[in-house]
């Protein structure tokens, strides 16, 4: 069974650009999770989709960023305009419906906003 | 105010010694679960256990032991005769009530040298 995927795995962009992140969870996942690691800091929750709907986004920082998850398959995380505390590793995990807590994690994305 | 403490930041072994990772963690919520991952220098985040607050068990897997104290607010990591495979980025994580979303530490780095 293949593991949770992320693309791409690095990412340098100027300030004011836009990055788009893509998570593809194991299949058959309904829990799909974003988080965020930045340097020097503990990860934090971003959001939180239950196939294609968002059930906690309590965790995004602004509106320049926006979570999807059409077809309630992968998902995408988008910085429009990307600013420079922005930079940071981006973690995607899925879990099963009936196992939501166990969650397994992607390899990350990591985000250089220069 | 959910809360996960890693005190540990770094740690230095020398292969085969025991080592122990310390985790407290804070939440008024009854119902919630611990876990630990482990980061390798690949990145990726790797699942280790589930604990849930109502099975104070210890619990061993080879090499791996966990000791969750709820008089302390603990739980704690030990890996026995460390192995330099073993160096990593380990995080302890805690659910809380009905919420999903993983509260994280900062993590211990462990160096496990030959």
């Amino acid at each position: 069974e293949a593991g949770v995927t992320q693309f791409p795995s690095h990412s340098v962009i100027e300030k004011g650009q836009t990055v788009t992140l893509r998570c593809d969870p194991i299949s058959g996942h309904d829990n799909l999770y974003w988080y965020r690691r930045v340097m020097g800091k503990e990860i934090k929750f971003l959001l939180h989709f239950v196939k294609e709907s968002k059930q906690d986004e309590s965790g995004m920082p602004n509106n320049r960023f926006l979570a999807e998850r059409t077809g309630g398959t992968y998902s995408t995380l988008k910085v429009q305009p990307a600013e420079l505390e922005d930079s940071g590793v981006y973690f995607c995990a899925s879990s099963r419906r009936d196992r939501g807590n166990e969650q397994f994690f992607g390899p990350g994305t990591r985000l250089t906003v220069l | 105010a959910q809360k996960v403490t890693q005190a540990q930041t770094e740690i230095s072994v020398v292969e085969k010694e025991d080592v122990t990772l310390d985790c407290v963690y804070e939440t008024r919520d009854t119902t919630y679960y611990l876990f630990w991952y482990k980061q390798p220098p690949s990145g990726e985040l790797v699942f280790l256990i589930r604990r849930n607050s109502f099975d104070e068990q210890n619990e061993i897997s080879g090499r791996y032991s966990w000791n969750f104290q709820k008089s302390t607010s603990s739980f704690n990591f030990t890996i026995t005769a460390s192995q330099v495979v073993d160096s990593a980025v380990y995080f302890c994580a805690l659910a809380a009530g009905n919420n999903r979303k993983l509260i994280w530490g900062l993590g211990t780095s462990l160096a496990v040298n030959p």
